[in-house]
């Protein structure tokens, strides 16, 4: 079974840092794209950041671009995400999701998400 | 940047009713359209990816239709379990992923 688990969510003040972890198992973590995906309170979801298997690529939305950084451990089965320079509007529960194998970029697992508040 | 819009925003619906939702693109994205569904504090799940393919274990009441800027999500008799709110993502390109605003489903 794909297990999907975050974790290193919380309270941070504006321009603090904070890195989520995804623990993976059920599958061959290091043949998958992965990806982060964002949710705020009431609000829609919003796609943040993926990287490929090898960690050679990884692509960003404009909004973070510069503040976040997207990582793996494949050794480790782990995703990471690092955010840094946060602000009040990254507020979200952020799920960490998995590239399905077909062609694209389509989540075909999730894990339960880990809320960041950014807040003073 | 890909916009995507839905509507409604919100629909009423009756148990057995058959329930359309409608996502506009706002340039061509061929067929490369999925759609998800969200119950209240759990993760989305997808049940339809290439604008009409059936992800593995999802009901065959549920069905994808349409291509270039106009895609349709079908139920066609809404069950008790289907009460949620339902987003629809374009994959166009794989470094520039955008949802639409979510069709809640709530209970008529």
């Amino acid at each position: 079974e794909v297990q999907l688990v975050e974790s290193g969510g919380g309270l941070v003040q504006p321009g603090g840092s904070l890195r989520l972890s995804c623990a993976a198992s059920g599958f061959p973590f290091s043949s998958y794209w992965m990806n982060w995906v964002r949710q705020a309170p009431g609000k829609g979801l919003e796609w943040v950041a993926n990287i490929n298997q090898d960690g050679s690529e990884k692509y960003y939305v404009d909004s973070v671009k510069g503040r976040f950084t997207i990582s793996r451990d494949n050794a480790k089965n782990s995703l990471y995400l690092q955010m840094s320079s946060l602000r009040v509007e990254d507020t979200a529960v952020y799920y960490c999701a998995r590239d399905h194998s077909v062609p694209g970029v389509v989540f075909d697992s999730w894990g339960r998400g880990t809320l960041v508040t950014v807040s003073s | 940047d890909i916009q995507m819009t839905q509507s409604p925003s919100t629909l009423s619906a009756s148990v057995g009713d058959r329930v359309t939702i409608t996502c506009r693109a706002s340039q061509s994205i061929s067929t490369w359209l999925a759609w998800y569904q969200q119950k209240p504090g759990k993760a989305p799940k997808l049940l339809i990816y290439k604008a009409s393919s059936l992800e593995s274990g999802v009901p065959s009441r549920f069905s994808g239709s349409g291509s270039g800027t106009e895609f349709t999500l079908t139920i066609s008799s809404l069950q008790p379990d289907d009460f949620a709110t339902y987003y629809c993502q374009q994959y166009n390109s794989n470094s520039l992923l955008t949802f639409g605003g979510g069709t809640k489903v709530e209970i008529k």
